[in-house]
This record gives structure tokens, C-alpha cells and sequence, in this order.
């Protein structure tokens, strides 16, 4: 089944770093999207990136989804500390209308 | 506010048990979801409603039991459970196929 790989797993910083996830897919995705998941939260949705090499902007964070539509990264400029949490890539294809989420990858800012 | 409630917050029950986890949806959408996160894995779909009607998901052991009586609410009946199913139980309901809107999760502990 489709698998969605997702690196750097933890990623310390100083505060005032840029920082990046990458997210991999074994499959062509028809869009990707990102979550973001704060230490004793739930994820909650920051975007989705539909067209092959589409890059999005909010703020401080850029979203870029590849060319051939199986990759994606979020790079965050210049971290803060409420830019801690995890950071999740999500395709569908988890079986009818559900999402397969990658691992995460656990942002850790130092001050 | 999320939009997504889950009751209860924490629950902890013994192996013998039966319980069920309950999520409402005031966000007029017509999916629904049931994740599983724990510490060693990513978010894993178990169970997906889309229009009140069942998606199977075979790889989710019979003791966990999902209920859709409307678009609206969304149960997990849970029973004889093991200490490796504790773990963040999160529901999320979406419009298909947009984003997906979580829940604040059920931490549920097996004892």
C-alpha cells in the first residue's frame, strides 16, 4: 500500500533558525497536505498543495509540492518558540477517503 | 473550538472492559474517522464513514467496533482490549475530499 516517508523524525534549533521536513510518497498523490500537531494537542490542518510544483506561503512557513507530485517540503524561516509541535504530510489513499499521514517530524526550538 | 468534540478526554479501563469513545461533528460534513496515534507508529486510519455508510478497514482487530448512527455522531465501542492498544484515539470528520478537522482526542489506557 502507498507509504508516505517524512524526515528529518526530530529536528532541534536554536530559536531564529530555519528549519525543514521533507516528505516522500511511494505513489503519485493527487495533493498533499500538511498538519501541525502542539504538544498535547491535535493535529490541526495548515494547507494543501494540489498542483505539481506549486509552492504556497504563510508567513514565515513555505510549502513546496514536486514537480512529479511524490515529494513535498515545509520550510519555516526564522523559528519561534510557538513553532514547536510536530509537523505532519498527509496523502489520500489511506483506504477510501482517508489520509495516510507520514511520521512526523517533532520540532524542538531552543531559545 | 474545533468543531470536532470528544468525550471522553482520558480513559482508562481494564482489559475486561467494554467502553465506548464518542465523537460529534457540528461542521455539516459528511465523512467521518477514526485514527489511532501512538508513540511508535504515524497516524493510522481505522475505520472511515462517508455518508453514514462504512468503509472497511481490515487491518483494525474486531475489538474495536465503529458506530455511525448519523452524519453527525461517531462512536468506537471498545472491548477485551490489550495494553498494546492504549493510545490517542482521534476522530476527525472532513467534507470529502477536503482537509481533515480533528478532534481533541481520547487518551485511552489499558491496564
Amino acid at each position: 500500500g502507498q507509504q508516505v516517508m517524512q524526515i528529518p523524525q526530530y529536528q532541534h534549533v536554536q530559536e531564529g533558525e530555519d528549519f525543514t521536513t521533507y516528505c516522500n510518497s511511494s505513489t503519485t498523490l493527487s495533493n498533499i497536505q500538511w498538519y501541525k500537531q502542539r504538544p498535547g494537542g491535535h493535529p490541526v490542518f495548515l494547507i494543501q498543495l494540489v498542483k505539481s510544483g506549486e509552492v504556497k506561503k504563510q508567513k514565515r512557513l513555505t510549502f513546496q509540492f514536486g514537480e512529479a507530485k511524490k515529494n513535498s517540503s515545509l520550510h519555516i524561516t526564522a523559528t519561534q518558540t510557538t513553532d514547536v509541535g510536530t509537523y505532519f504530510c498527509a496523502g489520500p489513499g489511506g483506504g477510501a477517503d482517508g489520509l495516510t499521514f507520514g511520521k512526523g517530524t517533532h520540532l524542538i526550538i531552543q531559545p | 473550538e474545533t468543531g470536532v468534540t470528544q468525550t471522553p478526554r482520558h480513559l482508562v479501563m481494564g482489559m475486561t472492559n467494554k467502553k465506548s469513545l464518542k465523537c460529534e461533528q457540528h461542521l455539516g460534513h459528511n465523512a467521518m474517522y477514526w485514527y489511532k496515534q501512538s508513540a511508535k507508529k504515524p497516524l493510522e486510519l481505522m475505520f472511515v464513514y462517508s455518508l453514514e455508510e462504512r468503509v472497511e478497514n481490515n487491518s483494525v482487530p474486531s475489538r474495536f467496533s465503529p458506530e455511525c448512527p448519523n452524519s453527525s455522531h461517531l462512536f468506537l465501542h471498545l472491548h477485551t482490549l490489550q495494553p498494546e492498544d492504549s493510545a490517542l484515539y482521534l476522530c476527525a470528520s472532513s467534507q470529502r475530499p477536503g482537509k481533515a478537522f480533528f478532534g481533541q482526542g481520547t487518551r485511552l489506557t489499558v491496564v
